[in-house]
C-alpha cells in the first residue's frame, strides 16, 4: 500500500461545480497534513493545512479523519482559475519531518 | 522580495557532464530541501539539510550531491552516475519550528541530451 494514496482523476467540473477530493494515508502517526496546488509546469503552493477540526478558507474545506484516515479537500463553487493539480502531503513520523507527497488529482474546470 | 530562487529555470547538459542547480532563499530559514519530479511520479526527496554544514540523504540521494556552507543556499550536483537525470528539480525550505510547511522555488527542468 502507498504511504498516501490519492485518485488520480482527472476531474472534469463545470463552473459553479462543487467538487471533493479524498486521500488516505497508511500511517497512522502522522503528524501533519496538506493540502497544495500544482499548476501544469510549476512548482507546488501551499493550498491550506488540514486541522483536525476542519479548517476552511473561503471556497476550500479541508477536513481530517484520523480513524480511517483519510483527508479531503471540497471546493466550492469551483471557477475555472481552479484548474490545477492537487497534492496530498503528509508528515511522516519521525523526527526529521520529511513530507510524503501524493501523485496528485487533477481538476479541469470547464466553462 | 523575499522567496527562494531557483536558476536557471531550464538547463540542458549532455551525458555524461556534471552539471549543479542553484537555490537561494533569504527568508531565513533552517531546513531545506531538493526533490526531483517525473511524469506521473509524486516529488522524492533526495537530499535534505536541517542546519548548516550539515546535510542528509533522502530517498534517492544516488548519483547526486549537495553542499550547505551557507544558510541561505543549497546547490545540488547532479553528477554523470545518476542514471536518469532528465527531470524538474524543485527546492523547497522550512522555517525551523512547529510548522512542517516547506515553501518551494520554480524549479529547474533539467534535460540531459
Amino acid at each position: 500500500r502507498k504511504e498516501v494514496e490519492q485518485d488520480p482523476g482527472p476531474f472534469n467540473v463545470p463552473e459553479g461545480a462543487t467538487v471533493a477530493f479524498n486521500c488516505t494515508y497508511s500511517n497512522s502517526a502522522s503528524q501533519s497534513f496538506f493540502w497544495y496546488r500544482q499548476d501544469c509546469r510549476k512548482e507546488p503552493k501551499l493550498l491550506m493545512s488540514v486541522y483536525s477540526s476542519g479548517n476552511e478558507d473561503g471556497r476550500f474545506t479541508a477536513q481530517l479523519n484520523r480513524a480511517s484516515q483519510y483527508i479531503s479537500l471540497l471546493i466550492r463553487d469551483s471557477k475555472l482559475s481552479d484548474s490545477a493539480t492537487y497534492l496530498c502531503v503528509v508528515r511522516g513520523a519521525g523526527n526529521n519531518r520529511k513530507l510524503i507527497w501524493g501523485l496528485g488529482t487533477s481538476l479541469a474546470v470547464n466553462p | 522580495d523575499g522567496g527562494i530562487t531557483q536558476s536557471p529555470k531550464y538547463l540542458f547538459r549532455k551525458e555524461g557532464q556534471n552539471v549543479t542547480l542553484s537555490c537561494e532563499q533569504n527568508l531565513n530559514h533552517d531546513a531545506m530541501y531538493w526533490y526531483r519530479q517525473d511524469p506521473g511520479q509524486g516529488l522524492r526527496l533526495i537530499y535534505y539539510s536541517q542546519i548548516v554544514n550539515d546535510f542528509q540523504k533522502g530517498d534517492i540521494a544516488e548519483g547526486y550531491s549537495v553542499s550547505r556552507e551557507k544558510k541561505e543556499s543549497f546547490p545540488l550536483t547532479v553528477t554523470s552516475a545518476q542514471k536518469n537525470p532528465t527531470a524538474f528539480y524543485l527546492c523547497a525550505s522550512r522555517i525551523e519550528g512547529s510548522t512542517d510547511t516547506q515553501y518551494f522555488g520554480p524549479g529547474t527542468r533539467l534535460t540531459v541530451l
